[in-house]
């Protein structure tokens, strides 16, 4: 059963400490991304990479981190220096070269107190 | 200037009718072109690419018009299962641009 997975579904923390979201995909996509999505606002790009070891900055990457040892798994680091990290957290994969439908995960909710 | 623009409505139809929604991008260098929908509080799901001649499934209808940069989205037949929000996207230099949505709910 093929598809992209995210854990956990909610997620509550305390201010200052830092939380990794989980993204693991079976699809054998190369390109996978992170956004978020806050009330009445469009999806912004947080991370994404096109390739294993390989990942670039997307519009609001200040105070997120992510890693990319393996082609299935991209997760992302919400650390204590992102100023409002309560939001909705979506990973997505695509294919990518000339293939660039992208597929979500069910998504995270992070809830920071 | 937004990447990708939509009207975020909301658009209440009856059961039915039919209904359009536009899109219009900014990067004339975009690439692939997209609808998704997303339903309150879950993830996009994707509903059907946009291709230069235009491309059907069922009720739904896709259009992209290169020259004026905007996508359209034609709903056929309304169906109450409809009711969700609409997205946008844009592809360009291997980004994606979303816009923030269009909120489409059928009343029975």
């Amino acid at each position: 059963d093929g598809g992209i997975t995210q854990s956990p579904k909610y997620l509550f923390r305390k201010e200052g400490q830092n939380v990794t979201l989980s993204c693991e995909q079976n699809l054998n996509h190369d390109a996978m991304y992170w956004y978020r999505q806050d009330p009445g606002q469009g999806l912004r790009l947080i991370y994404y990479s096109q390739i294993v070891n390989d990942f670039q900055k997307g519009d609001i990457a200040e105070g997120y981190s992510v890693s990319r040892e393996k082609k299935e798994s991209f997760p992302l680091t919400v650390t204590s220096a992102q100023k409002n990290p309560t939001a909705f957290y979506l990973c997505a994969s695509s294919p990518g070269q000339d293939s660039y439908e992208q597929y979500f995960g069910p998504g995270t909710r992070l809830t920071v107190t | 200037r937004k990447e990708v623009e939509q009207d975020p409505g909301p658009f209440n139809v009856p059961e039915g009718a039919t209904v359009a929604f536009n899109c219009t991008y900014s990067n004339s260098a975009s690439q692939s072109f997209f609808w998704y929908r997303q339903d309150c509080r879950k993830e996009p799901k994707l509903l059907m690419s946009v291709y230069s001649s235009g491309n059907e499934d069922g009720r739904f209808t896709a259009q992209l018009n290169r020259a004026s940069q905007y996508i359209s989205l034609l709903i056929r037949d309304s169906k109450l299962s409809d009711s969700a929000t609409y997205l946008c996207v844009v592809n360009a230099r291997n980004q994606f641009y979303f816009g923030t949505g269009t909120s489409l709910t059928v009343i029975p």
